[in-house]
């Protein structure tokens, strides 16, 4: 079936740096992505939204200059958190849209998340 | 602006009975989809039901079915046969018809019972 992978699964990175996250659909071309960041015990909280070939859509109060993200090709999306800050410690979750053929299309298929944590 | 509604922050059931998690969503729009994911403790989203708006027979899948009501705006979900494995955060989800949004109620724990 449809996979979506993201990586890294765990990541530790020190205050001011920036770390990227990548989301990847395996064998099926995302023509849409969605990034979430989940807090414990918390909803997913809908950060963008990512259409290949063009800028993402934020969120009200999600600031577009510290989460970039870029959907350069219908299978990667990436998620780069810059000059991260403890506050930015969370699980970031990504899915993406599969098409499909007409019957069973729009499927939507979840990466596996990814832990940030900023020391 | 779209929002999704789960009322009921925790539930608990004994094995075997039946169990219904309450959602509600608020949208202008007049077609979209609707879903109900779970969240084990390993986080990975799992998909459990899905229901066009469109359509007005409520989905099933095997054990679990929905009560979608279109007009109250409501989307419950029923679980039948509770099985110790279906312990989890269950998550209703609301996505526009043209797939830029898609949002998450704030999910309900549920405990199935030995």
């Amino acid at each position: 079936g449809a996979v979506v992978s993201q990586h890294p699964s765990w990541v530790i990175c020190k205050s001011g740096t920036s770390v990227k996250i990548e989301c990847r659909s395996l064998d099926f071309q995302a023509t849409t992505m969605f990034w979430y960041r989940q807090f414990p015990k918390q909803s997913l909280m809908l950060m963008a939204t990512s259409n290949e070939g063009s800028k993402a859509t934020y969120e009200q109060g999600v600031e577009k200059d510290k989460f970039l993200i870029n959907h350069a090709s219908l299978t990667l999306s990436t998620l780069t958190v810059t000059s991260a800050h403890p506050e930015d410690s969370s699980f970031y979750i990504c899915s993406a849209r599969d098409p499909g053929p007409q019957a069973a299309g729009n499927t939507i298929y979840f990466g596996e998340g990814s832990w940030l944590t900023v020391v | 602006a779209q929002t999704v509604t789960q009322s009921q922050p925790e539930m608990s059931v004994q094995e075997a009975e039946t169990v219904t998690l309450s959602c509600t969503y608020d949208t202008s729009e007049n077609n979209y989809y609707l879903f109900w994911y779970k969240q084990p403790p390993s986080r990975q989203m799992i998909l459990v039901i899905r229901q066009e708006a469109y359509k007005q027979q409520n989905a099933t899948e095997n054990r679990f079915s929905v009560n979608f009501q279109k007009a109250a705006k409501s989307f419950s979900l029923k679980i039948s046969d509770s099985q110790l494995g279906d312990t989890a955060m269950y998550f209703c989800a609301f996505m526009s018809l043209d797939f830029n949004k898609f949002y998450f109620g704030s999910g309900t724990k549920l405990n199935v019972k030995p």
